[in-house]
């Protein structure tokens, strides 16, 4: 695998249902994102992850959850959504630690969430 | 503050036409400027980015994007489209030291044959 991948690629989810996005990036970077890519919005930053530790939570509600275990693995854990919260949900990764190469972003495909 | 507005939501061209897609930024941090593009059913890849130097900046697949201080732009040109060129366009700028990018709406376009 190269790049970033993400799975499942497709999710369907009632809004009792418990499920997690998983990202993976093989580029050796140190810095990881979460970003909400609604139909008709700009795309919306949800977390930053510097060398494991978050370094930033855009006002996201709680029922969005980011793990990030190791800087090649990046998480979202998912409950009770609305249906609001279906979009496409990319990740990204980057050199980290600010400066120019944190702006440098190498996305995922994403995952198509849809909340029934 | 920092934003990004792009100002046109659609830009329809036919193939082998020019093509400019406007961006206008306002950036109180350091002035690094990207375009992003994501094609059909992927995520973003970056297609240019302005960091210092040259007002010119070249980037893949024949794009480049011209940095302008006093206007406040860095729009983005290609002197003759393909189909497969058919994606949105996406203006960045930088909102803190620490990797945050702003992106603006994203132009969707759309060249036919």
């Amino acid at each position: 695998e190269t790049g970033v991948t993400q799975t499942p690629r497709h999710l369907v989810m009632g809004m009792t249902n418990k499920k997690s996005l998983k990202c993976e990036q093989h580029l050796g970077h140190n810095a990881m994102y979460w970003y909400k890519q609604s139909a008709k919005k700009p795309l919306e930053l949800m977390f930053v992850y510097n060398f494991k530790e978050q370094t930033e939570n855009n006002s996201v509600p709680s029922r969005f959850s980011p793990e990030c275990p190791n800087s090649s693995h990046l998480f979202l854990h998912l409950h009770t959504l609305q249906p609001e919260d279906s979009a496409l949900y990319l990740c990204a990764s980057s050199q980290g630690g600010g400066g120019q190469g944190s702006y440098e972003q190498y996305f995922g495909p994403g995952t198509r969430l849809t909340v029934t | 503050a920092q934003s990004v507005t792009q100002l046109d939501s659609q830009v329809p061209v036919f193939e082998e036409a020019p093509v400019e897609l406007r961006c206008n930024y306002s950036s109180s941090v350091s002035v690094y400027l990207f375009w992003y593009v994501q094609y059909p059913n992927q995520g973003l890849q970056l297609l240019l980015k302005y960091l210092s130097g040259s007002t010119l900046v070249k980037g893949i697949n024949g794009f480049e994007a011209e940095f302008n201080k006093s206007q406040t732009s860095f729009h983005l040109r290609k002197p003759s489209v393909h189909i497969s060129d058919t994606a949105e366009y996406f203006c960045a700028v930088p909102y803190n030291q620490g990797g945050k990018l702003i992106f603006g709406q994203g132009t969707e376009l759309s060249v036919k044959p």
